[in-house]
């Protein structure tokens, strides 16, 4: 299948700074890539989808000021949490899919990335 | 907007035995069902997936059905392995990839 890099895979930073989390479609064009979070034992919860070179649309509740969100090419699309603070504290798994035009609307995920805010 | 329910939220099996998880969702839209596997601390990788024209579909120990009528689809996993431990997900997806939905999770125990 379609491979999703992401990266870093684990940061640890102090409250107070921003974060920037890359994700990269190796091996085909991304139109769409999505952004998740996920707490411990629970799901997947979507917290924007961003379309390349168009800004991104979040979900209720997601503070796009917070979330910056960049997707700046087919390939790439970047998560900056600004100013993090302990609640941020989670694990951020990005996706991708080359939908539409072509019919795999299917979403491969990136590896995730572990953000620890002291 | 779409809503995804997932029943049970944990579920113990013995090796060998079968195992099943049900998901129902809200919009008819829908029409695309994927199922994800997610284990400890690592990505959600699709183990099968089904579109609204097939009412069931089969790959070696893992099925999956579909009743649009009553909104539901099903994930059926035989002779379950402990391998098979983990968290699934399903999830529910519009025509245009703009409304997916995930389940909140199954976490499936597998006891040798």
């Amino acid at each position: 299948g379609a491979v999703v890099s992401q990266h870093p895979s684990w940061v640890i930073c102090k409250s107070g700074t921003s974060v920037k989390i890359e994700c990269r479609s190796l091996d085909f064009q991304a139109t769409t890539m999505f952004w998740y979070r996920q707490f411990p034992k629970q799901s997947l919860m979507l917290m924007a989808t961003s379309n390349e070179g168009s800004k991104a649309t979040y979900e209720q509740g997601v503070e796009k000021d917070k979330f910056l969100i960049n997707h700046a090419s087919l390939t790439l699309s970047t998560l900056t949490v600004t100013s993090a603070h302990p609640e941020d504290s989670s694990f951020y798994i990005c996706s991708a899919t080359s939908f539409p035009p072509s019919s795999q609307e299917t979403q491969y995920f990136g590896p995730g990335t572990r953000l620890l805010v002291l | 907007g779409e809503n995804v329910e997932q029943h049970p939220s944990t579920l113990s099996v013995q090796e060998g035995d079968s195992a099943v998880i049900k998901c129902t969702y809200s919009d008819s839209a829908s029409n695309y069902f994927p199922w994800y596997k997610q284990e400890l601390g690592k990505r959600p990788q699709l183990i099968i997936d089904i579109r609204s024209n097939v009412g069931e579909k089969k790959d070696q120990r893992i099925a999956v059905t579909l009743n649009k009528t009553a909104k539901h689809f099903s994930l059926h996993i035989t002779e379950t392995q402990p391998e098979d431990s983990a968290v699934y997900f399903c999830a529910a997806i519009d025509n245009y990839g703009q409304n997916f939905v995930f389940g909140p999770g199954t976490r499936l125990s597998v006891l040798p």
